[in-house]
């Protein structure tokens, strides 16, 4: 069975630019989480989807960051415009219901310079 | 301020040794989980406890969730140089998200 996937492993990008981060979960997990460490800090939830549906998006840090999950399969986040404060490790992990198989990608290093 | 926080920061002991780790909270939690994580890679579940006062063991690796479900702690017996790694805790939210704290860093030496 396929774990989380995350793509790319890493991105480097320009203040300013935009940048879209892709979580695939595994196959039939319906809920998809969101989370961030940025350097020495710990990680910190984003948000999170039961199928297509946003359950809970209050650990969004601002409007720059949109997440999607078009058809309750992958899931997309995208930075625009992104800043210097948003580099850090993004790490996406599913579930099949409650805790049951939580599973973590390894993760998308963004660095914004 | 953290949610949770975790103790020591950093540990480096010989392999063979045993050691505990911490993980404390004001908070009461439903549930609690401790991960493994490697550089370049996700943290991977070792264990999930639910119950307060359980103990679960996993090989060498003993867990404990406190009676009142707002700690936890880990016990390695004879660790070895492949437990080194970052032991993560983390807190069940009301949806089940995860509430991190910052880590502890262990390194076993050979």
């Amino acid at each position: 069975e396929a774990g989380v996937t995350q793509f790319p492993s890493h991105s480097v990008i320009e203040k300013g630019q935009t940048v879209t981060l892709r979580c695939d979960p595994i196959s039939g997990h319906d809920n998809l989480y969101w989370y961030r460490r940025v350097m020495g800090k710990e990680i910190k939830f984003l948000l999170h989807f039961v199928k297509e549906s946003k359950q809970d998006e209050s650990g969004m840090p601002n409007n720059r960051f949109l997440a999607e999950r078009t058809g309750g399969t992958y899931s997309t986040l995208k930075v625009q415009p992104a800043e210097l404060e948003d580099s850090g490790v993004y790490f996406c992990a599913s579930s099949h219901a409650g805790l049951d198989g939580y599973t973590f990608g390894s993760g998308t290093r963004l660095t914004v310079v | 301020t953290q949610l949770l926080e975790q103790s020591p920061q950093f540990l480096s002991i010989q392999e063979g040794e045993n050691l505990t780790v911490y993980c404390n909270s004001s908070s009461v939690f439903s549930s609690l989980q401790w991960y493994r994580q490697e550089p370049g890679e996700g943290p991977v579940l070792l264990v999930t406890v639910v119950t307060g006062g359980e103990v679960k063991k996993l090989k060498r690796l003993t867990f404990q969730f406190g009676d009142a479900r707002k700690d936890s702690s880990l016990h390695i017996t004879a660790a070895q140089t492949g437990d080194t790694g970052l032991y993560l805790c983390a807190g069940a939210g009301n949806n089940n998200d995860m509430r991190f704290g910052a880590g502890t860093r262990l390194t076993v030496k050979p």
